[in-house]
């Protein structure tokens, strides 16, 4: 078990530039996350995903869009990426047994992105 | 929009010691509440999860506890050892997952 993989580990990107975060799970897990994580700022959700084909916006969506094509997968793009979205972004995935409370999140090792 | 803060921010302590951190949130309509770690340079590792039914969780050397009604958590680390330097998140699950900024901890040896 690989559990939550992310890819690549680290980016630098141009104002303007764009790029795609991939996540991959192998745990069967029905829901994921992206966050980015920030000094002082604490780790904050941008988009999340309950199951396939569906994606929903969290605390901080501007300038991102996803998309899950497969239970596995995960994708996170930049269109255009700015400076301010420089950061160090992190994929989880978690169980949410049907009529149960939602299990832990599993996180990967995260992709740090900077934007210059 | 739910608010979490933790306290303190950074805590140094000598091995052995037993030790309380902190995690308060604003809105006590939450499903559950985390404690992850996390090391330098790494992702999140899960610690505890509270369902917002219980009022605490133990694993080995950690206890967390939950108070809903206040709003207050916290993870208590019993006989401190320098491998749980690390930064201590808490995470609470409403209509989504809000963090706190997490507290530094360092055990000397």
């Amino acid at each position: 078990n690989a559990g939550v993989t992310q890819t690549p580990k680290f980016r630098v990107l141009k104002t303007g530039q764009s790029m795609t975060l991939l996540c991959a799970q192998d745990m069967n897990h029905e829901y994921m996350y992206w966050y980015r994580q920030d000094p002082g700022m604490g780790l904050r959700l941008i988009h999340y995903s309950v199951g396939e084909g569906t994606t929903a916006k969290g605390e901080v969506p501007d300038g991102y869009n996803v998309s899950r094509l497969k239970k596995q997968n995960f994708l996170l793009g930049l269109e255009s990426a700015a400076p301010s979205q420089t950061s160090v972004y992190f994929c989880a995935s978690s169980y949410h047994p049907a009529g149960g409370f939602q299990e832990t999140q599993y996180f990967g090792p995260g992709t740090r992105l900077l934007v210059l | 929009k739910q608010e979490v803060t933790q306290i303190p921010a950074a805590l140094s302590v000598p091995e052995g010691e037993n030790l309380v951190l902190n995690c308060s949130f604003t809105d006590s309509a939450i499903y559950n509440l985390q404690w992850f770690r996390q090391d330098p340079g790494k992702g999140l590792t899960s610690l505890l999860l509270i369902q917002s039914s219980q009022r605490e969780q133990t694993s080995g050397r950690l206890n967390a506890s939950l108070d809903k009604s206040s709003g207050r958590s916290t993870l208590y680390i019993a006989a401190s050892q320098p491998g749980d330097s690390a930064t201590y998140l808490c995470a609470v699950d409403g209509n989504q997952f809000y963090f706190g900024t997490g507290t530094s901890l360092t055990v000397i040896p």
